[in-house]
């Protein structure tokens, strides 16, 4: 089954201790984005990558990185959490950027 | 990248009646994208319409696009109460990336 994979579904973490959400697709897709929704703020792309070894800063970078050493994983890496990153995240992955996207089931992170 | 800007941004029906969403881009698309989200959960692929199509149907969704008003809108018939979801458009042009709007939040009533 086709599918995007978000791990953990669920976390509450403390300010500053280094965190890593995993997104991994199934579909040999080129290309994968993290974004992050907050009530009122609507979906917000975090990064974004076209292929291996290719990222790039979407919208709201700041405090987050990424990695794309395999095409299938994409994590997002919080090296020191604030709780102004108290969100709900999804990854997504797309054949290209413009064809249809497939959305993980969400992490809902919690800063405290 | 552009965002929509999908309105109304809220809007609640009956069952049965027919739900429209509108969506307004600023700039040039190769394509427009619509998407569901149920509450929480990620956001699923509905339709895509091209820049040089003028309406696309699947099933009880119709999708419209006016290049020319920069416009798209997004029918659903006969709606149901599973429908109630928030609805999202993705406007789209070469290179760039999948970006959203604040979304239509639909309510269906039983």
């Amino acid at each position: 089954e086709a599918q995007v994979t978000q791990n953990p579904r669920y976390l509450i973490t403390v300010t500053g201790k280094k965190l890593t959400v995993t997104c991994s697709q199934n579909m040999n897709h080129e290309y994968m984005s993290w974004y992050r929704q907050d009530p009122g703020l609507g979906l917000r792309q975090i990064y974004y990558s076209m292929n291996v070894e290719v990222t790039d800063k979407g919208d709201v970078p700041e405090g987050y990185k990424v990695s794309r050493k395999e095409k299938r994983n994409f994590p997002l890496i919080l090296e020191s959490p604030s709780p102004n990153q108290t969100s709900l995240y999804f990854c997504a992955s797309s054949y290209k950027e413009s064809t249809e996207a497939f959305f993980g089931q969400g992490t809902r992170l919690t800063v405290v | 990248s552009q965002q929509g800007e999908e309105d109304p941004q809220a809007l609640s029906i009956q069952e049965g009646e027919n739900a429209t969403m509108n969506c307004s881009y600023k700039t040039s698309i190769n394509n427009l994208q619509w998407y569901r989200q149920n509450s929480g959960r990620g956001l699923v692929h509905l339709i895509l319409i091209r820049s040089n199509e003028r309406e696309k149907h699947s099933g009880r969704l119709r999708v419209t696009l006016d290049t020319s008003k920069k416009s798209s809108s997004l029918l659903i018939t006969a709606s149901r109460a599973a429908d109630t979801a928030s609805y999202f458009c993705a406007p789209l042009s070469a290179g760039n990336m999948l970006t959203f709007g604040g979304g239509t939040r639909l309510m269906v009533k039983p």
